[in-house]
């Protein structure tokens, strides 16, 4: 069964950085897409960022551009999140989702809270 | 980006009974070398992440119940609940995977009456 799990959540200051980790298992990770999705408490689903099964191809939502940089390990079978210049709207849990454009299989996400 | 809404908010439906969600794409999300619709819906119950449920708007994921169906093309979805158990309270979401960002609905929330 496929599994991603997440990790590197936690309490940071506005202005602070902090590195989200996915560990994912039971697939060829290198043959796919892998994104970042995120949920602010008590809110809809928000894309944040994604990265292309070789890690050539990034994107990035407009609203954290300039601050996050996603990257993957194929050889660790592992995703990242560098994020930088965090704020107090960036509060949320992060999911880690494998892509065949649509997501067919969501870590059980790492929350991520801003705030001093 | 393609704005992606739906209706209702939320809904309250009786066991057993139908339960029909909208969602609507501010651009079509149809490809037309393949004819294919680039909409998927997900169900998320509390404190779970969201659970892939339709994909190519209409083509349900393994393991998933028959009771749930996908239709629609270009810009308006439907996803129906033929007969809503107990365990089909949730919130819904459409979400466009036809160019980045692959944006998502605001959700549809679903209660027994």
């Amino acid at each position: 069964e496929v599994q991603l799990v997440e990790s590197g959540g936690g309490l940071v200051q506005p202005g602070g950085s902090l590195r989200l980790s996915c560990s994912a298992s039971e697939f060829t990770f290198s043959s796919y897409a892998m994104h970042w999705v995120r949920q602010a408490p008590g809110k809809g689903l928000e894309y944040v960022s994604a990265i292309s099964g070789n890690g050539v191809s990034t994107y990035y939502a407009d609203s954290v551009k300039g601050r996050f940089t996603i990257s993957r390990d194929n050889s660790k079978n592992m995703l990242y999140l560098q994020m930088s210049s965090l704020r107090a709207e960036d509060t949320a849990v992060y999911y880690c989702v494998k892509s065949r454009g649509f997501y067919d299989y969501w870590g059980q996400g790492t929350l991520v809270t801003v705030s001093s | 980006d393609i704005v992606m809404t739906q209706s209702p908010d939320s809904l309250a439906v009786s066991l057993g009974e139908r339960a029909t969600i909208n969602c609507k794409s501010s651009q079509s999300v149809l490809y037309s070398s393949n004819n294919k619709n680039y909409l998927a819906w997900y169900q998320q119950k509390p404190g779970q992440p969201p659970k892939l449920l339709i994909y190519w708007a209409s083509t349900r994921e393994s393991g998933v119940p028959d009771r749930f169906g996908g239709s629609g093309s270009g810009t308006d979805f439907t996803l129906t609940i033929s007969s809503l158990q107990a365990e089909d309270v949730a919130v819904y979401y459409c979400q466009q995977y036809y160019t980045t960002p692959f944006t998502f609905g605001p959700g549809t929330k679903v209660d027994i009456k």
